[in-house]
């Protein structure tokens, strides 16, 4: 079956640190990619999506890329502000037929320092 | 347009009651999902309608689960006779095509 893995956490940085979150998968076919970002007290929002392979996903300066060849979907930031401390999700897709359940990750936490 | 609301947020129950939970998807999207998620996890899918069709359940929905999309519009989820391990924050997400999922605030339950 499909599964997604993270690296382990949490992760403390200093404002304005390169940001990298590991994430690597294992799946059937051709998954959709997801980063879902929860920041404390609110619930799951998509930051940023890669449908097929050597596709970009950006937003709020984040960005990953969907590798085929080594299964994975690492999110990076090149400055990271203490607005961004919130849980990080990667989660795929399988994306076939009408069902596209999703398959997330343990996620982990962010912590920025001023 | 809203977003994905979900009701109740907080349900404190205890052991052996029955809980039902509600979601309003965003308007006109068709798809609805609900997923558990426990601490330190990620969401774990649980179920999936496609209009009021539901069309997967995983396995660990178990009997004292069960849900319902009348109409296709909002859904409620119903856990029977609740135990200490159904404890969660239960999540709601909607979708119209593809496979971009919102997802609501969802309802966190304590069973006591």
């Amino acid at each position: 079956g499909n599964s997604v893995t993270q690296m382990e956490g949490p992760v403390t940085l200093s404002e304005e640190a390169f940001l990298t979150i590991n994430c690597t998968y294992t799946a059937t076919g051709y998954p959709s990619l997801f980063w879902y970002v929860q920041y404390p007290g609110e619930g799951l929002q998509l930051l940023l999506k890669a449908t097929k392979a050597d596709d970009k996903g950006s937003n709020k300066g984040f960005e990953a890329t969907y590798r085929k060849e080594t299964t994975s979907f690492h999110l990076e930031k090149g400055s990271v502000q203490v607005s961004d401390s919130a849980v990080y999700f990667c989660a795929l897709s399988d994306g076939t037929g009408a069902n596209s359940k999703l398959t997330f990750g343990k996620g982990i936490t962010l912590s920025v320092r001023p | 347009d809203t977003g994905v609301s979900q009701d109740p947020r907080h349900k404190i129950t205890k052991r052996g009651q029955n809980v039902t939970f509600r979601c309003d998807p965003i308007s006109e999207h068709n798809r609805l999902y609900w997923y558990r998620q426990t601490l330190g996890q990620g969401p774990e899918f649980l179920t999936y309608f496609q209009n009021e069709a539901q069309l997967e359940k995983s396995r660990l929905l178990s009997d004292r689960f069960s849900a319902e999309r009348p109409k296709g519009s909002f859904s409620t989820l119903e856990i029977q006779r609740t135990e200490q391990g159904d404890s969660a924050m239960y999540l709601c997400a909607s979708s119209f095509t593809g496979n971009e999922q919102y997802f609501g605030p969802g309802t966190r339950l304590t069973v006591t």
